[in-house]
């Protein structure tokens, strides 16, 4: 079946430092991969994506790298901010229970200490 | 404009009553998702409704929940006999198309505490 996980699961950083985090998948059919970024108390919302035909993709501070021969793909902050502080899921697009549906990781939480 | 809407924003329920969680998505959006979301804990999937096709209900943990969704707008996931163990948030949410590669817009979520 289908397999995601994150890493780490938490992470402490000081502002200003950078942050990566990175997400592994099983299926090597998957095309798309997006990272959502759920603050405390908020709902989920997308930050970046990237497409399989690309290996990187920026959006001023925060950018996204894959990796589709190793089926992984990272997610990369740079100067870090304290409204940075949330937890970070990825959800890569996998062919999972007879449809193409984003499959969520565990999440990593991650804290930006002033 | 308005983006998906959820109702209640909490439920408080006793062991054993049924529930029903309510969900408006965005007007158009063809693809309509249920997650639930325990305490720190990351998006568990539910069901999956796309546009008038079958839906995908692998997620679904138990007998006890079911979801339907009218006129390819609203949907209402019920929750039978609800056990401690169901409480959670439930979030809801909706993108444009089928190809899984739109942007998941999420509502609010209800918060079920099952007493």
């Amino acid at each position: 079946g289908e397999n995601v996980e994150q890493h780490p699961s938490t992470l402490s950083v000081q502002e200003g430092d950078s942050a990566v985090i990175k997400c592994t998948y099983s299926d090597s059919a998957s095309n798309y991969f997006p990272w959502y970024k759920q603050e405390l108390g908020k709902r989920p919302q997308l930050i970046i994506d990237i497409r399989s035909n690309v290996g990187e993709k920026k959006d001023q501070r925060i950018a996204v790298t894959l990796n589709k021969t190793a089926k992984h793909f990272s997610l990369h902050i740079t100067e870090t901010q304290p409204e940075d502080s949330a937890v970070y899921f990825c959800a890569p697009l996998m062919f999972s229970g007879g449809y193409n549906k984003l499959i969520f990781g565990a999440g990593t939480r991650l804290a930006v200490h002033p | 404009g308005a983006g998906v809407s959820q109702s209640p924003s909490n439920k408080v329920t006793e062991k054993g009553k049924d529930v029903e969680l309510r969900c408006d998505p965005i007007s158009g959006h063809t693809a309509l998702y249920w997650y639930r979301q325990s305490l720190g804990q990351g998006l568990e999937f539910l069901i999956y409704f796309q546009g008038n096709s079958a839906p995908d209900k692998s997620g679904l943990p138990s007998d006890r929940f079911s979801a339907e969704r009218t006129g390819g707008s609203v949907s209402t996931l019920t929750i039978q006999r609800t056990q401690q163990e169901d409480s959670a948030v439930y979030l809801c949410a909706s993108s444009l198309g089928a190809s899984g590669m739109d942007e998941q817009f999420f509502g609010p979520g209800t918060r079920l505490t099952v007493l």
